[in-house]
């Protein structure tokens, strides 16, 4: 069975902390995807990346950053933890184009910022 | 202001009952896609159209693009406590997806 598979479902952080959020596809897709959810807002694009190495902002990327050393794992890092950052986190990936094939994506990361 | 915007937000119904969500915007899209979100997990992909117009049915869910490629509509027949969740519609624009807020669908037995 395919998948996208979040390293952590829950977790805990103190304010100011340093956060990595690891995230790793078995299907080999080119593009990965982090997004946050929050209640009324939807799903908001942080960063995505469409090859090693390669990473591009998206819609929401301060306080953020990305690692793409592998196909097959994309992480997102907090540099700084704040509580304005608690939130869910979903890694998705997709086979180009996506808007054909659409994204799978993880189970998500429940962020909590204290 | 989202690009996309859903509706209804909440919607609780009885098992048996037909129902219809919305999705609309004034952009136009390539493709859009609906996802269902179920508590604790990510979106599961549940149909993707692309021609205006298009029309696509998955069992008891029917999923309706609009002929300007703006909106769209997913209605559900019959519906049962297994559909209960978040329903997601995603608009692509040069290959970036836009996702609306949801609505979020409770069945009840």
């Amino acid at each position: 069975d395919v998948k996208v598979t979040q390293s952590s479902r829950y977790l805990v952080k103190r304010t100011g902390e340093k956060v990595f959020l690891e995230c790793v596809q078995d299907m080999d897709h080119e593009n990965m995807f982090w997004y946050r959810q929050d209640p009324g807002l939807g799903l908001r694009l942080i960063y995505f990346s469409y090859d090693v190495k390669m990473k591009e902002k998206g819609d929401i990327p301060e306080g953020y950053s990305v690692s793409r050393e592998k196909k097959e794992r994309f992480s997102l890092i907090l540099e700084s933890a704040s509580t304005n950052q608690t939130s869910m986190y979903l890694c998705a990936s997709s086979r180009p184009p996506g808007e054909t094939y659409g994204y799978t994506f993880g189970s998500g990361t429940r962020l909590t910022v204290v | 202001t989202q690009l996309l915007e859903q509706s209804p937000q909440f919607l609780s119904i009885q098992e048996g009952e037909n129902l219809t969500v919305y999705c609309n915007s004034s952009s136009v899209f390539s493709s859009l896609q609906w996802y269902r979100q179920e508590p604790g997990e990510g979106p599961v992909l549940l149909v993707t159209v692309v021609t205006g117009g298009e029309v696509k049915k998955l069992k008891r869910l029917t999923f309706q693009f609009g002929d300007a490629r703006k909106d769209s509509s997913l209605h559900i027949t019959a519906a049962q406590p297994g559909d209960t969740g978040l329903y997601l519609c995603a608009g692509a624009i040069f290959n970036k997806f836009y996702f609306g807020s949801g609505t979020k669908l409770n069945v009840k037995p």
